[in-house]
């Protein structure tokens, strides 16, 4: 069955990086585009990048454009958001997501990873 | 501000049948195909449907979805306790960027 599985959250301070991964298996990794979305505490869903199955063609929403980038390593079936210049309202769960097709929809979810921008 | 519009809340009795809606434009829902995810509290979201009304294997038949025009519709019938969670419609834009609804609590009362 299709698992993924974030790793990489924790606290860091403003203006501070962070990287996630995303391991994902049973499923053909590179056959898959492959999203993050973020959830801040209370609020809702907040997509921010997907990247296709070459790696060559990166999607960002506005907010994150320029401080964030998403990247892949379908040797290793894994998934990353490098995260730079880290501001409080960066504070989230992060998922990593599956898409089914090229188009951003969300087949399978992992579990999350918190990530608390503080000092 | 989500891109998306979803009421904040809604509410029905166990058994009852509720709806749920989710509101955009010309430039995602009315072009695009609409999903619905189900958050239950402290887990990840789900996909519940895809393609405006269409079900992943597992989903009941309790859960369905309609679009029309820049609405989409989300309908839950013969209420379980074990429904209540929050609810997201989601879509994307002519720039294929992603954009979801605030989100729905439902509370089966």
């Amino acid at each position: 069955q299709v698992q993924l599985v974030e790793s990489g959250g924790g606290l860091v301070k403003p203006g501070g990086s962070l990287r996630l991964s995303c391991a994902a298996s049973g499923f053909t990794f590179s056959d898959y585009f492959m999203s993050w979305i973020r959830q801040a505490p209370g609020k809702g869903l907040e997509w921010l990048s997907y990247i296709s199955t070459s790696g060559r063609t990166k999607y960002y929403a506005d907010s994150v454009k320029g401080r964030f980038t998403i990247s892949r390593d379908n040797a290793k079936n894994s998934l990353f958001l490098q995260m730079n210049s880290l501001r409080a309202e960066d504070t989230a769960v992060y998922y990593c997501a599956k898409l089914p097709g090229a188009e951003p929809q969300f087949d399978y979810w992992g579990q999350g990873a918190l990530v608390t921008v503080s000092s | 501000q989500s891109v998306l519009t979803q009421p904040p809340s809604v509410s029905a009795a166990p058994g009852q049948k509720v709806t749920i809606s989710c509101s955009g434009n010309s430039s995602n829902i009315e072009n695009h195909y609409v999903s619905w995810y189900q958050q239950l509290p402290g887990t990840a979201p789900k996909r519940l449907i895809y393609d405006n009304n269409k079900r992943p294997s597992g989903i009941p038949d309790r859960f369905s979805g309609s679009k029309s025009g820049t609405s989409a519709t989300l309908v839950i019938t013969g209420l379980q306790t074990g429904d209540e969670a929050d609810y997201y419609c989601g879509t994307w834009d002519s720039s294929l960027n992603a954009v979801f609804g605030g989100g729905t609590k439902l509370t089966v009362l």
